[in-house]
Order: C-alpha cells, then structure tokens, then sequence
C-alpha cells in the first residue's frame, strides 16, 4: 500500500504550457506540503496544508497553485511553466502541523523544454 | 534564519567501515533535528529525529545520530557500513518543530566492496 503517492511520475512539457500534478495520502494525516527539488539536490519547501487550510506559502511565484479539496489530496497546478521550473516536486504528509516526522511521495520529475 | 550545514557533498567508504555524515546547525532556540535518506530515484525516508528527549537517538537501519548542543552538530553515523546504504542523506531543522523544515544540500554516501 502506498503511503503517499503521486502522478504523474515524469512530466515532459514545453515552455508556456500549464500542467498539474496530483498527490494523495491514505495515511490519515492532517498536514500536507511541496517541496522543490533542484538539480543540485537542494530541496526547498514550496507549501503546506493543514486540514486544508494553507499555512506556509514560501515566496513562490503566483504560477504555482496548490489546492487542497480534502486533507488527503494537495495537488499542484503550475500555470506558464519556464525553464528554470524544471526540478522534482515531491508530496509529503505529516500526522499534523506539530510533527515534522514526514512521509514523502516518490516525486515528480518535471522537465520543461 | 535557521539553517544546517552538511560539511562533505560526497563520503566514500569500503563496506563494514565506520559511517560518519557530519551535520552543524545554526538556530537560535532549541532545534528539532531529522535525518532522511534518499535512495535512488526515490521520495525521502525518515531515520531519525531529536526533539529534545535523550540527546543520542537511534532510527533505523542501524544508524544513529547524538546531539551535541556545545558543537552544534547532529552528526549520523552509523557501525558498519552495507552496501544497501548507499543514497543521498539529508540533515533538516526545525526551529519550532513545527510548520516546516529546512534542509540541507545533502551528503551522498558511496560504499564500495
């Protein structure tokens, strides 16, 4: 059973389109995020639900929105993409907003031609 | 700003060697501290945390991590190494425990036979 899971896995697009990418967790938890992941590795917090209320928005361009139409599900839609959007996004829940011992999705390699 | 420095981009060692990752912090109040693991083309896996309980935390797969305030460090080791722990490995922060983590550029781990 997959803990937290997300689709596409591989998403090939070109510059301007607008793509989504779907997450959801069977796992009952409350809180909820995106995190980027550059070519260097680094990963950086993009979002984060709690019962789906957004809590942390980290200076993310307008491009980027997340909707969350239930505590289970956060899904990503990205609007114009560019070039430097190309990164893995990964999904990742946690029991609530108090406890970061997260589980993550096993990401979304974006590339953007 | 909270932040964790993971001193060495690569660590090589020959299989049942000593692992050492080093991880130094930067935070003005008590942190909570996590160690992740990512294998290959995979999401993060969670090792272990500090929450400010016993300052040497055991996780899984034989690692275990000591939090030593005076250093400010939050290194991970782990006895013998198995070719099985061969991955990226990640020191995150949380200064409040809460709302979100903040990551480190990652180590990855090389183990040769």
């Amino acid at each position: 059973d997959t803990a937290v899971s997300q689709t596409p896995k591989y998403l090939v697009t070109q510059m301007g389109n607008d793509k989504s990418i779907k997450c959801e967790q069977n796992l009952g938890h409350d809180t909820m995020y995106w995190y980027k992941q550059d070519s260097k590795k680094f990963l950086k917090i993009m979002f984060s639900y709690n019962n789906k209320e957004l809590i942390i928005n980290e200076t993310v361009p307008n491009r980027f929105s997340p909707k969350s139409p239930d505590k289970a599900h956060l899904n990503l839609h990205i609007n114009s993409l560019e070039l430097g959007d190309s990164a893995v996004y990964f999904c990742a829940s946690s029991q609530d907003i108090g406890q970061l011992a997260m589980y993550f999705g096993p990401g979304t390699r974006l590339l953007v031609l | 700003a909270q932040s964790v420095t993971q001193l060495g981009s690569h660590v090589s060692v020959s299989e049942g060697a000593l692992v050492l990752l080093r991880c130094n912090y930067s935070s003005s109040v008590p942190p909570y501290l996590f160690w992740y693991v990512q294998y290959p083309n995979q999401g993060l896996q969670l090792l272990l945390k500090y929450t400010s309980a016993a300052t040497l935390v055991k996780g899984i797969n034989g690692f275990e991590a000591e939090f030593k305030k005076s250093e400010t460090s939050f290194h991970l080791t782990k006895p013998s190494a198995h070719m099985s722990d061969a991955a990226e490995y990640f020191c995150a922060v949380s200064p409040t425990g809460f709302q979100k983590l903040v990551f480190g550029t990652g180590t990855r781990l090389l183990v040769s036979p």
